[in-house]
């Protein structure tokens, strides 16, 4: 069964490091998200990609972040400068064609732990 | 800005039991989904609720939306250990983004 796979599955970085989290969407999707949680809390929006711009961004993606699909497969989010605050699980999603039509998949996410 | 309310956020329960997950939202949608997360694990899609009325099940879950109301349920019949994790609604607001509620706890002991 397709899905979505993300790399590191951990990654621990020191404050004010960059950090690049992976993901490969599933293959014939078209839009695709990043999406993070801090521990106990619920899952938050960061930023939706269609047709390689980004579509729609909440207040959390702020100039400390940004995404890029460079080769046609992988997805990935940056972080340019690591904050104690931006520990959390970073979680990947992909969908077909609008979230209306069908369901967003979610890959295992990655923790990362900013120290 | 939308918001998306989920009631209990914790729920301990016996096996056998039945119990309810409620989820309100503040704004107008006729997409609906329903999400388990066991602890330090991803997101499985339970359920996608596309219409006013839809009610969907699996096993001993069922969901449900009333988009006039904005309350999704999502019912637990019969409770058994392995549905203990957490259930999260997720609602679509504007064109590309999931807001998710709360989350509910469910704790099926014996």
């Amino acid at each position: 069964e397709p899905e979505v796979t993300q790399t590191p599955s951990h990654q621990v970085t020191q404050m004010g490091q960059e950090v690049i989290l992976r993901c490969v969407p599933i293959s014939n999707h078209l839009y695709f998200y990043w999406y993070r949680q801090i521990l106990g809390q619920k899952v938050e929006f960061l930023v939706s990609f269609y047709n390689n711009e980004i579509s729609e961004k909440s207040e959390i993606f702020d100039d400390q972040f940004s995404v890029e699909r460079p080769d046609g497969s992988n997805f990935t989010l940056k972080i340019r400068s690591t904050k104690l605050e931006d520990s959390a699980m970073y979680f990947c999603a992909s969908s077909a064609i609008h979230p209306g039509d069908t369901e967003a998949f979610f890959g295992q996410g990655t923790r990362l732990t900013v120290v | 800005e939308l918001k998306v309310e989920q009631n209990p956020l914790f729920l301990s329960m016996q096996e056998g039991k039945n119990y309810t997950i409620y989820c309100n939202y503040s704004t107008t949608s006729d997409r609906l989904y329903w999400y388990r997360q066991d602890p330090g694990k991803s997101l499985e899609s339970l359920f996608v609720l596309l219409s006013n009325g839809a009610v969907k099940q699996e096993g001993r879950l069922m969901a449900s939306l009333d988009t006039k109301a904005r309350l999704s349920t999502l019912h637990i019949t019969a409770a058994v250990h392995d549905l203990s994790a957490t259930y999260f609604c997720a609602v679509a607001g504007t064109a590309s983004k999931l807001t998710f509620g709360t989350g509910t706890r469910l704790q099926v002991t014996l």
